[in-house]
């Protein structure tokens, strides 16, 4: 168990309002990572911080913005939510920040339907 | 761009049986790869992690090799039992100019009893 807790764990909402996920750790590691799983597509990385208030993008960024103000804190913000965006969201963590071991982490996921 | 492929997308076996998961990937500049297990509903759970440097990596019936040069991983399973079935994703870091970790798309193993 990594420490990592997701919420909310289930959320319907409509098209147009915003939704804010969080992810939060226990053990204060440096990386935190934001990814959505879709069928066909695999896990995707949507926005990765490696320290409070330094952020930056991934894969598919776009529609998605993030806040990190505290170390065990990882805010995930869908500004106006489309139905493109019904996805399940992971949070990961990395204890290390060496290159050659990276490994990661992951929450229990957040299921986000936008209808 | 770094690309991870796995194959086959599924895969079905008796109880028992050894087998093998293949993953390859396009760009042989890795920092390192991870093999992942997910079951139906729920979050990844790290399985294994190959370091570049490495060759090979075991835990319990679980044996994952690396060779760079050909661009290929397998994840061995010995042993296979029907609590096994789950779908297992490699993902790996760095290759094609990046150090996020890129996944492959999985393989589902169904192991009857």
């Amino acid at each position: 168990d990594a420490g990592i807790t997701q919420s909310p764990r289930h959320k319907v909402t409509e098209t147009g309002t915003p939704v804010t996920l969080r992810c939060h750790q226990t053990e204060n590691h440096r990386y935190m990572y934001w990814y959505r799983q879709d069928p066909g597509h695999g896990l995707r990385l949507i926005h990765y911080s490696y320290g409070v208030k330094d952020t930056d993008k991934g894969e598919v960024s776009d529609g998605y913005s993030v806040s990190r103000s505290k170390t065990e804190d990882f805010l995930l913000t869908l500004e106006s939510a489309t139905s493109s965006q019904t996805s399940v969201y992971f949070c990961a963590i990395s204890p290390s920040d060496t290159r050659s071991y990276n490994e990661q982490f992951f929450g229990p996921g957040t299921r986000l339907t936008v209808l | 761009k770094q690309e991870v492929t796995q194959i086959p997308a599924a895969l079905s076996v008796p109880e028992g049986e050894n087998l093998v998961l293949n993953c390859s990937f396009t760009d042989s500049a890795i920092y390192n790869l991870q093999w992942f297990r997910q079951d139906p509903g729920k979050g990844l759970t790290s399985l294994l992690l190959i370091q570049s440097s490495q060759r090979e990596q075991t835990s319990g019936r679980l044996n994952a090799s690396l060779d760079k040069s050909s661009g290929r991983s397998t994840l061995y399973i010995a042993a296979s039992q029907p609590g096994d079935s789950a779908t297992y994703l490699c993902a790996l870091t760095g290759g094609g100019g990046s150090e996020k970790l890129v996944f492959g798309k999985g393989t589902k193993l169904t192991v009857n009893p």
